[in-house]
């Protein structure tokens, strides 16, 4: 089954505290994504990858590093969580040439900073 | 700052009517425009995409592009009990940088 996965889906952590939410796709997508989902905000994007080794920001990278060592994965790390990195988190692929570059979003990672 | 602005609603409509869902954006540049539907507790998924100016239909959906005005629209029309979610408007300028709209709230009352 073609799929973005997320691991934890929940995470209830304390502030600084290093953490690291993986995210996985098994269809071959060039392009990956982390957005944060916060109420009244909608999705922010922190970091996407158009491609191994080739990362960029987006919106709200702060407090964020991402790597893209390998095709199918694309981690997110929080090296010092704070508090206002609670939000709803989300992973995404796409590739360029499906014509439509349909992003197909992973389940979701709640995430809990004391 | 780029931005993408949508009425948050709630928007409400009787089952059988058209709900019409708007977005504008503020970056000319531009060039590809989505409309996602998300459900409570859920991640998005894909409804309808949209590159050029003009109409695109798709089932009981039809997305709306207006460039000059920097304006896109989603219309559904028979609405469903089903269709009761949150609709996510977004634009990229090229590659895969994305902005989305903070999402209307759709209620179709049976």
């Amino acid at each position: 089954e073609a799929q973005v996965t997320q691991n934890p889906r929940y995470l209830i952590t304390v502030t600084g505290k290093k953490l690291t939410v993986t995210c996985s796709q098994n269809m071959n997508h060039e392009y990956m994504s982390w957005y944060r989902q916060d109420p009244g905000l909608g999705l922010r994007q922190i970091y996407y990858s158009m491609n191994v080794e080739v990362t960029d920001k987006g919106d709200v990278p702060e407090g964020y590093k991402v790597s893209r060592k390998e095709k199918r994965n694309f981690p997110l790390i929080l090296e010092s969580p704070s508090p206002n990195q609670t939000s709803l988190y989300f992973c995404a692929s796409s590739s360029p040439g499906s014509g439509d570059n349909e992003q197909f979003f992973g389940p979701g990672t709640r995430l809990t900073v004391l | 700052q780029k931005e993408v602005e949508q009425n948050s609603g709630p928007l409400s409509v009787p089952e059988g009517a058209i709900a019409s869902l708007n977005c504008t954006y503020s970056d000319r540049g531009s060039q590809s425009f989505f409309w996602y539907r998300q459900y409570s507790g859920k991640s998005p998924e894909l409804i309808m995409f949209i590159y050029s100016n003009g109409d695109k239909e798709d089932g009981r959906f039809t997305a709306q592009l207006n460039k000059a005005s920097q304006y896109v629209s989603l219309l559904i029309r028979d609405s469903q009990p089903s269709d009761s979610a949150t609709y996510l408007c977004a634009v990229t300028t090229g590659g895969f940088k994305t902005i989305f709209g903070a999402g209307t709230r759709l209620f179709v009352k049976a």
